[in-house]
């Protein structure tokens, strides 16, 4: 059964501070791994990644992939108090039959991001 | 990027009424979206896909007629909620997939629905 596991769950940190959130995956057939951040509404797309190793960049989010350890992470640094979010992982569901389906999403728990000023 | 709007964006309604939610993609045409709810604290729970022409293919556990799906465009997409009961109280998000290339794809998320039933 594919498998999403984020962590931590949450994290209160200093505006200024760094911070590192991790997602490690178990999926029958990777496609791709998404991050989302997510306030009050509905989740808003920052990276999507394909490559091990390449990281993609965002301002003060960098995000890197390593598809031998199954894991990705998200570094926000100097972080504000509007970084205050939840963090959420996805990846593409495997379909039962065996096939692969773009569409559907396994989410993570999320990681709860608490900025203080 | 790509915009999609779900509307109406907050709802409360009565226990047994019907409440319909709909979800535009705006700029672009999807032929699959996606239907989530969200409990508090809680991350995104799939309910159903919603494929263009042709029937929802349903969760386990989400019951297809309490929870009923239309997707009779490439634009739009309809979530109505059955016989509302207050534990269907929650936040509903639709997302569209928006697909280039072989291997790559997005989904873009509507704002979502808060649905009270009181």
């Amino acid at each position: 059964e594919d498998k999403v596991v984020q962590s931590p769950l949450s994290l209160v940190v200093h505006e200024g501070d760094t911070v590192t959130l991790n997602c490690s995956y178990e999926v029958t057939n990777f496609r791709s791994l998404l991050w989302y951040k997510q306030e009050k509404k509905a989740p808003t797309f920052l990276f999507m990644l394909t490559s091990s190793g390449i990281e993609k960049k965002s301002g003060r989010l960098s995000s890197i992939l390593d598809k031998k350890e199954l894991f990705s992470i998200l570094n926000i640094t100097a972080t504000q108090t509007g970084d205050s979010a939840v963090y959420l992982c996805a990846l593409p569901l495997t379909t039962n039959a065996g096939g692969t389906s773009y569409g559907k999403l396994t989410f993570g728990q999320g990681t709860i991001l608490t900025v203080h000023p | 990027g790509a915009v999609v709007s779900q509307h109406p964006s907050r709802v409360i309604c009565k226990s047994g009424t019907s409440v319909k939610i709909e979800c535009r993609s705006l700029d672009f045409q999807a032929t699959t979206m996606f239907w989530y709810r969200q409990f508090p604290k809680k991350s995104l729970m799939l309910m159903a896909t919603s494929n263009e022409g042709s029937k929802a293919t349903y969760e386990q556990g989400v019951e297809k007629d309490k929870f009923l799906i239309n997707h009779a465009s490439l634009t739009l997409s309809t979530l109505t909620v059955t016989s509302a009961h207050p534990e269907d109280s929650s936040f509903y998000i639709c997302s569209a997939r928006e697909e280039w290339g072989n291997s790559a794809y997005e989904q873009y998320f509507g704002p979502g629905t808060r649905l009270t039933v009181t």
